[in-house]
C-alpha cells in the first residue's frame, strides 16, 4: 500500500496568515493527488485534484503543487471559514489511502 | 444537483451484521466507479471498497470476506453489507462519488455504525 505522510499534524494560525501543509507519498503517484477539507461532524470537501487543479466553487486562496512523492497546499491569507482539518489522498492505485490529516487551530 | 443521502448505520453487537445504503440523485450510481469511506471517531479516513461501473468491487484488506458492496441500479442506491462486525468497525461510514481518475468529488453525510456489546 502507498503510504500517505502529511506534516504538520497540528497547526496553529491566525487569520490572514499563510500557511503551508505538505504530503508525502511513500512512492511516486506522480500527481495523482487529491487535499480534501473537513469539519467536525461534517464530510469532508474537496478543494483540489491532480495536485494542483482548484476544484470548482473553492476560494483561489488554496493552491497546490508537487509531483512524485511531495506535494503541498497552501491557504494564502487563512480566512475564519478555513480553520479545519486537511487530508491529502493519493489515487495512483487502490487502496486508495490517505495521510492522517493536518489539524489547523485559530492561534 | 448531485446528492448522497446515506442510512442503517446503528449499534450492533460483535459479530453481528449491518447493511448500510446510499440513496443517490442528481447522477447514475451505475455509470460511476463509487466507494464506501470509513472515519473511526478521532481518526482520519479509511477507504473500505470500490464497486465500479463495469461492476468489478474491490476491498481494503481489513474488511476483505466480510463486507460486500453491490448497487441497485433501478433505485440508484449503494450498499455495504457487513458481517462479523468487531469494534475495530466502528466508524461513520461514507459513500462517495470517485470522478475521473480517482477522487471523491461528492460525499453523503455518513451514518455512524458502533459494534459494542
Amino acid at each position: 500500500d502507498i503510504q500517505m505522510t502529511q506534516s504538520p499534524s497540528t497547526l496553529s494560525a491566525s487569520v490572514g496568515d499563510r500557511i503551508t501543509i505538505t504530503c508525502r507519498a511513500s512512492q511516486s503517484i506522480s500527481n495523482w493527488l487529491a487535499w480534501y477539507q473537513q469539519k467536525p461532524g461534517i464530510a469532508p470537501k474537496l478543494l483540489m485534484y491532480k495536485a494542483s487543479r482548484l476544484e470548482s466553487g473553492v476560494p483561489s486562496r488554496f493552491s497546490g503543487s508537487g509531483s512524485g512523492t511531495d506535494f503541498t497546499l497552501i491557504i494564502s491569507s487563512l480566512q475564519p471559514d478555513d480553520f479545519a482539518t486537511y487530508y491529502c489522498q493519493q489515487y495512483f492505485r487502490y487502496p486508495r489511502t490517505f495521510g492522517q490529516g493536518s489539524k489547523l487551530e485559530i492561534k | 444537483e448531485v446528492q448522497l443521502v446515506e442510512s442503517g448505520g446503528t449499534l450492533v453487537q460483535p459479530g453481528g451484521s449491518l447493511r448500510l445504503s446510499c440513496a443517490a440523485s442528481g447522477f447514475t450510481v451505475s455509470s460511476n466507479y463509487m466507494s464506501w469511506v470509513r472515519q473511526a471517531p478521532g481518526k482520519g479516513l479509511e477507504w473500505v471498497s470500490v464497486i465500479y461501473s463495469g461492476g468489478s468491487t474491490y476491498y481494503a484488506d481489513s474488511v476483505k470476506g466480510r463486507f460486500t458492496i453491490s448497487r441497485h441500479n433501478s433505485t440508484n442506491t449503494l450498499y455495504l453489507q457487513m458481517n462479523g462486525l468487531t469494534p475495530d468497525d466502528t466508524a461513520v461510514y461514507y459513500c462517495a462519488r470517485e470522478a475521473d481518475s480517482g477522487w471523491y468529488d461528492y460525499w453523503g453525510q455518513g451514518t455512524l455504525v458502533t459494534v459494542s456489546s
